[in-house]
């Protein structure tokens, strides 16, 4: 079975600085890949994912995650935060051979500082 | 597009209660919908995978008994959390997607606040 890990809980940035959330995972092949953030009042909303090819993916808002297979990781970047960024962030992994199924990470909390 | 809204976005009821919680795709046909319990500061956790038409696939360890789910349109699914008691109390929240393919996105709904007093 997949599992994700996020070992960031919450971080901190200030207000257009740039911004790497950590994310890795265990399976047993390539997964697919995505980046989801939550915000209050708010359903999950799709940042980027990732299936297969390029292992840049672009998102929106800006969020872009880079797939390195040798590190089983899916970091995802932004190169300058706005303070409407804040939110939680959660990284999930689906099977390919199992419908679409997600397994969430544990998500990390963003806090811009002004 | 693919919105997908859940009601109530909150509720407080009665131990022994139950409470039914909607789920519906609004501009988009969903022939799958899951459910997710998500409690403070953790992750979501999938309860149950609901076809359109068919039973619900439940995870290990939840009570079908207890969480009944009926997705009998394609674009509403139902969340009835029978004789609620107050470990129920958590967030609930649904997903839809037009299929169950791999790469198919699942949308989310904002999550419905079940408190069991």
């Amino acid at each position: 079975a997949q599992s994700v890990t996020q070992p960031d809980i919450h971080i901190t940035v200030s207000e257009g600085a740039s911004l790497e959330l950590r994310c890795n995972y265990s399976y047993g092949a390539t997964p697919y890949l995505f980046w989801y953030v939550q915000s209050p009042g708010q359903g999950l909303q799709l940042l980027l994912k990732y299936f297969s090819g390029d292992t840049l993916v672009q998102g929106i808002k800006g969020f872009e995650a880079e797939f390195k297979r040798s590190q089983s990781s899916f970091n995802l970047r932004k190169p300058s935060v706005h303070w409407s960024d804040a939110a939680e962030y959660f990284c999930a992994v689906g099977a390919p051979g199992g419908g679409n199924k997600l397994t969430f990470g544990t998500g990390t909390q963003l806090k811009v500082e002004l | 597009g693919a919105v997908v809204s859940q009601h109530p976005s909150w509720v407080i009821c009665k131990s022994g209660t139950s409470v039914k919680i909607e789920c519906r795709s609004l501009d988009f046909q969903a022939t799958t919908m899951f459910w997710y319990r998500q409690f403070p500061k953790q992750s979501l956790m999938l309860m149950a995978t609901s076809n359109e038409g068919s039973k619900a696939t439940y995870e290990q360890g939840v009570e079908k008994d207890k969480f009944l789910i009926n997705h009998a349109s394609l674009t509403l699914s139902t969340l009835t959390v029978t004789s609620a008691h107050p470990e129920d109390s958590s967030f609930y929240i649904c997903s839809a997607s037009r299929s169950q393919g791999a790469t198919d996105t699942q949308y989310f709904g904002p999550g419905t606040r079940l408190t069991v007093l």
